[in-house]
């Protein structure tokens, strides 16, 4: 079968380093999403990662193992606005998304 | 800046109600999909297309219909609304492939069944 796990809750401070992680089962992979969401807002997309390794972007990074199944959001130099929730996804065999329920990140002064 | 939209964004209408939510894009996207999601919880995918007159159901689709008569029209139609339905639907495009099988959201529409 096919899951997806990461942590419901997490909380962190303001300037701090965060790391989210994402545990996944499927016979089929072509690759995992990091999505932020906003509370009441639509996801939007921050990361792919299809080889294993650490996909830097500005104060995000992501890394895969794909060997494991796991993978992590590296949040750096944490703001006010990063206060979201942080949805992992993966494409099946099919290149179909199976999603997370999500991490909500709480960042506080 | 992504260009789907949905409409509505909010709706409340009673039991038994045929309702229709709109989705467009102007991204010239093959690819759009409808997912529901319930606060903290997880997004269930309803419906996709691939293209045109392509119409393939997710896990939640029986009791809902789309058309794909369009490449940028999606809409989603639920003949008879019932309170189970009240979440929040998002419509998502996306160009395709593998490797840039980002999703472009809209901005949801909240729906309330009483």
């Amino acid at each position: 079968g096919q899951n997806i796990d990461q942590p419901t809750e997490m909380t962190a401070t303001e300037g701090a380093i965060v790391q989210i992680n994402c545990t996944y089962q499927t016979s089929g992979f072509n690759g995992l999403f990091w999505y932020q969401q906003h509370a009441g807002e639509a996801p939007t997309f921050l990361s792919y990662n299809v080889l294993d390794g650490l996909e830097e972007k500005g104060r995000f990074s992501s890394f895969l193992s794909r060997s494991k199944g796991y993978s992590y959001l590296l949040l750096k130099e944490l703001q006010m606005k990063d206060s979201a929730s942080y949805l992992c996804s993966f494409m099946d065999s099919n290149y179909q998304l199976i999603w997370g329920a999500g991490t909500k990140l709480i960042i506080k002064p | 800046e992504a260009d789907i939209y949905q409409t509505p964004r909010y709706l409340v209408i009673g039991t038994g109600k045929k309702i229709t939510l709109e989705c467009s894009q102007t991204m010239g996207h093959d690819k759009m999909y409808w997912y529901q999601q319930d606060p903290g919880m997880e997004l269930h995918l309803i419906h996709y297309s691939y293209g045109v007159n392509s119409t393939e159901k997710g896990d939640l689709s029986s009791e809902s219909t789309v058309s794909r008569i369009r490449t940028e029209h999606f809409p989603l139609t639920l003949e008879s609304a019932r309170p189970s339905h009240t979440s929040q639907y998002l419509c998502a495009s996306s160009s395709g492939g593998a490797d840039t099988g980002e999703l472009f959201f809209g901005e949801g529409s909240r729906l309330t069944v009483l």
